[in-house]
């Protein structure tokens, strides 16, 4: 089946320790990223990716980082996270930037 | 940081009604329109990629036009059902043609 996967899916953590979100796709796809989805203010992006070894920042990357090694994976790595990171967070794949986006299930993350 | 605004927020409608939402969205170096729905638990799901000025594309009850001219599409639905509610999200591809921006959605509920 065709998707994109996301571990974990709840999460509560403290401020200050490291944590990394995993993203998988199975479809081939070149452009990667991640969106964090807070009330009001709709889906922004924090970093997406053209294709392997190719990151950029998004609208919000400020206390995140992303790696993209292999074709399939796209983690989100935050180093020290901190409270206002407490978050709904999306990756999302897609065959090109212009392309309609599949979306993960999403992380509800929680940084007490 | 491009802004994409849709309106209405929110919006209530009986079953059987007809309804439309706008997005608009800054027209210079348009690349592409993209419609999302999303149901509550879910993961925002592809409705629409839409790229040409005067472009109109259909999927059962829903449809939407595009005016890259003036910067709007609209999402229309024929004949609401409870299944349709949901928060319908718009974003703009433009520039680079590398990140896309999400509006805030418009949640629609409709009543039975």
């Amino acid at each position: 089946e065709a998707q994109v996967t996301q571990n974990p899916r709840y999460l509560i953590t403290v401020t200050g320790k490291k944590l990394t979100v995993t993203c998988s796709q199975n479809m081939n796809h070149e452009y990667m990223s991640w969106y964090r989805q807070d009330p009001g203010l709709g889906l922004r992006q924090i970093y997406y990716s053209m294709n392997v070894e190719v990151t950029d920042k998004g609208d919000v990357p400020e206390g995140y980082k992303v790696s993209r090694k292999e074709k399939r994976n796209f983690p989100l790595i935050l180093e020290s996270p901190s409270p206002n990171q407490t978050s709904l967070y999306f990756c999302a794949s897609s065959f090109t930037s212009a392309g309609e986006q599949f979306f993960g299930p999403g992380t509800r993350l929680t940084v007490l | 940081i491009l802004n994409v605004e849709q309106s209405p927020q929110s919006l209530h409608v009986q079953e059987g009604d007809s309804t439309n939402f706008t997005c608009s969205f800054p027209s210079s170096n348009f690349y592409a329109l993209h419609w999302y729905r999303w149901e509550t638990a879910k993961s925002p799901e592809a409705l629409f990629v839409m790229t040409l000025n005067g472009d109109e594309k259909k999927k059962g009850r829903i449809s939407a036009t595009l005016n890259t001219k003036e910067g709007y599409s609209y999402l229309y639905i024929k004949g609401s059902q409870p299944e349709d509610s949901a928060t319908y999200l718009c974003a703009s591809l433009s520039g680079s043609a590398r990140q896309l921006t999400f509006g805030s959605g418009t949640q629609l509920t409709v009543l039975p």
